[in-house]
């Protein structure tokens, strides 16, 4: 079974610029969710997503969004970049809501903002 | 909210036993996972626990206590490809998890 696909794995973006990400999840996963790591601040969730509805937010401005489609694949995008937006972006996927936790995280997509 | 607390950093030799403690502060709590993350890698998932007790999983054990709200994760006969940096998870509805700053461990031979 294919793991959760992340592209791109690799950007680079100017500040001001917008960035759409995309995530693939395992396959029968419909829970998506989302986190950014940063050396500074660590792993931090982003938001979550199930049957194309967020389901749960974390502290982002509003410059961060995302959706999920019927198949369950889903996108974030951050508008207006800043030089602090620079991490790796993780994607993760599950069966269904609070399953053991046990999410299964893509291989991120490293965003570099100059 | 919720507050993870774990070492910034342990290092021991190969074939012996490491404890990584994690102490968090939180409401809403549903468990404590653990993920390894090597260098340039994405988080992958070791153990998770519901109950408070331990969960044996091959090499790996991870350990709540839901009283003391402290839980740690047990390795044991460290090779050297267990380096790597080890974050303990609270979990919330709808797979919401707050992570700990992560444990980096290092193995020397």
């Amino acid at each position: 079974k294919a793991g959760v696909t992340q592209t791109p794995r690799y950007l680079i973006k100017t500040r001001g610029q917008q960035v759409t990400l995309s995530c693939s999840p395992i396959s029968g996963h419909r829970s998506v969710s989302w986190y950014q790591q940063t050396p500074g601040q660590g792993l931090q969730f982003l938001f979550e997503y199930f049957s194309e509805t967020q389901r749960n937010k974390g502290n982002f401005p509003g410059r961060f969004s995302g959706r999920q489609f019927s198949n369950s694949r889903s996108e974030m995008n951050v508008s207006t970049l800043e030089l602090g937006d620079s991490a790796l972006y993780l994607c993760a996927s599950s069966l269904a809501g609070a399953e053991g936790n046990t999410i299964y995280f893509g291989e991120g997509s490293w965003l570099t903002v100059v | 909210g919720q507050s993870l607390e774990q070492p910034s950093e342990v290092t021991a030799v190969e074939g012996a036993i490491v404890q990584i403690n994690c102490t968090y502060q939180t409401s809403g709590f549903y468990g404590l996972s653990w993920y390894q993350q090597h260098d340039g890698g994405a988080p992958t998932f070791l153990s998770y626990n519901a109950l408070d007790g331990l969960e044996e999983t091959g090499r790996f054990s991870s350990f709540l206590s839901r009283s003391d709200s402290y839980g740690y994760l047990l390795l044991q006969e460290l090779q050297m490809k267990d380096s790597a940096s080890y974050f303990c998870a609270g979990g919330n509805a709808g797979n919401m998890l707050t992570f700990g700053g992560g444990t980096r461990l290092m193995v020397k031979p």
